[in-house]
């Protein structure tokens, strides 16, 4: 079944402790993006990926890193998260900017930082 | 820089009624339009896109470039219709992924 997969789907933190969410596509998909979801804001885009080791800022990339070392992966990392952070995670692929290109979406990773 | 604007963050309407969805936006060159739902405990997945003037679920919208909207239209709500509406927008050939609207919750009453 062709989806994007995201690991953990729930996940509690305090402040300042390192954590990766995972994001994996079995699509061989060339771009992924993640994205957070807060209230009244809609998703916004954190960075995206346009292929392996080729990575960009979204709108809001502070307080995160993210790598592409697989074309399949594309982990998003937290090193000092701050409360702030707290959201809904949702990390996307899709085929290129082609005209109509659709983007698939992973279930979302709920974070919250105390 | 883009931006989309969604101006109801709450809709309800009574099933059988029509229902619109605004979306306005800002882009100087020439967009790619998008709308997005989100069922309750659903992953976001792709509704419609302009650019295949397609009408999914009953749903259809027009890009109005004089007017810069991409109104979301269904002339007969059902209750299943229940979700969260985003719009989205993408420069045309652009690498960058997409940017998104406020959302609205729509709510068809039976």
């Amino acid at each position: 079944e062709a989806q994007v997969t995201q690991n953990p789907r729930y996940l509690i933190t305090v402040t300042g402790k390192k954590l990766t969410v995972t994001c994996s596509q079995n699509m061989n998909h060339e771009y992924m993006s993640w994205y957070r979801q807060d209230p009244g804001l809609g998703l916004r885009q954190i960075y995206y990926s346009m292929n392996v080791e080729v990575t960009d800022k979204g709108d809001v990339p502070e307080g995160y890193k993210v790598s592409r070392k697989e074309k399949r992966n594309f982990p998003l990392i937290l090193e000092s998260p701050s409360p702030n952070q707290t959201s809904l995670y949702f990390c996307a692929s899709s085929l290129g900017p082609g005209e109509g290109d659709e983007q698939y979406f992973g279930p979302g990773t709920r974070l919250t930082v105390t | 820089a883009q931006r989309v604007t969604q101006p109801e963050k709450l809709l309800s309407v009574f099933k059988g009624a029509p229902v619109e969805l605004k979306c306005n936006y800002s882009y100087s060159g020439s967009p790619e339009l998008f709308w997005y739902v989100q069922y309750s405990r659903q992953r976001l997945q792709l509704l419609l896109r302009h650019i295949s003037r397609e009408s999914i679920k009953g749903f259809t919208a027009d890009l109005n470039k004089g007017e810069t909207s991409f109104h979301l239209k269904k002339p007969f709500a059902q209750e299943e219709d229940s979700a969260m509406y985003y719009c989205a927008l993408r420069p045309r050939g652009s690498a960058r992924q997409l940017t998104f609207g406020s959302g609205t919750q729509l709510t068809v009453l039976p």
